[in-house]
């Protein structure tokens, strides 16, 4: 069975920083891109972050760049974001997804499994 | 940034009924739609894939349609279990960007 089971999250103070993991099993870990997606309470879905199979590319959202550092560790299948200067606006639960894909369609791409989510909430 | 915008945001409907979510993309995104259903408390679900692949076990209720700015999921015969929020997400350009969502609720 494809599996996410993300870890790490909790209360941090504003200013402080907290690592997230999520696990992968069930797949080859090394064979797809990752992503973070994040939930603020009562909202919507805001990609965060994505990694590629080999950490070739990387890109943030502009609201967490420069605080933020997404990495993975393919012979752990896992998946890290290393999230530093936490503002109240970051607190959400954190999704991490699989970038999915079909050979048969080409280049499009879609998060599929996400994991179950952990929350942090950041407030003094 | 390719901004996605949803309509209605919420919606009120009964078992049966045939059901409509629009979803409107900033620019042309050709067939880079996905459609995902999300209940409280948990995981988001892929339902459509490339605007109107039906991802493996989601029921045939649900399709999908649209190609460059203009999309619709399409529920065509609502069950007690589709009540939950619908999101829509383009994946032709980084940063991917979700639409706000859609709140199916109980007449």
């Amino acid at each position: 069975e494809v599996q996410l089971v993300e870890s790490g999250g909790g209360l941090v103070k504003p200013g402080g920083s907290l690592r997230l993991s999520c696990a992968a099993s069930g797949f080859t870990f090394s064979s797809y891109s990752m992503n973070w997606v994040r939930q603020a309470p009562g909202k919507g879905l805001e990609w965060v972050s994505s990694i590629s199979s080999s950490s070739s590319y990387i890109y943030y959202a502009d609201s967490v760049k420069g605080r933020f550092t997404i990495s993975r560790d393919n012979a752990k299948n896992s998946l890290y974001l290393q999230m530093n200067s936490l503002r109240a606006e970051d607190t959400a639960v954190y999704y991490c997804a699989r970038d999915n894909f079909a050979p048969s369609y080409g280049d499009y791409d879609w998060f599929d499994p996400w994991g179950q989510g952990t929350l942090v909430t950041v407030s003094s | 940034d390719i901004q996605m915008t949803q309509s209605p945001s919420s919606l009120s409907a009964s078992v049966g009924d045939r059901v409509t979510i629009t979803c409107r993309a900033s620019q042309s995104i050709s067939s880079y739609l996905n459609w995902y259903q999300q209940k409280p408390g948990k995981a988001p679900k892929l339902l459509i894939y490339a605007a109107s692949s039906l991802q493996s076990g989601v029921p045939s209720r649900f399709s999908g349609s649209g190609s460059g700015t203009d999309f619709t999921l399409t529920i065509s015969s609502l069950q007690p279990e589709d009540f939950a929020t619908y999101y829509c997400q383009q994946s032709y350009s980084t940063p991917a960007t979700f639409g706000q969502g859609t709140r199916l609720e109980i007449k």
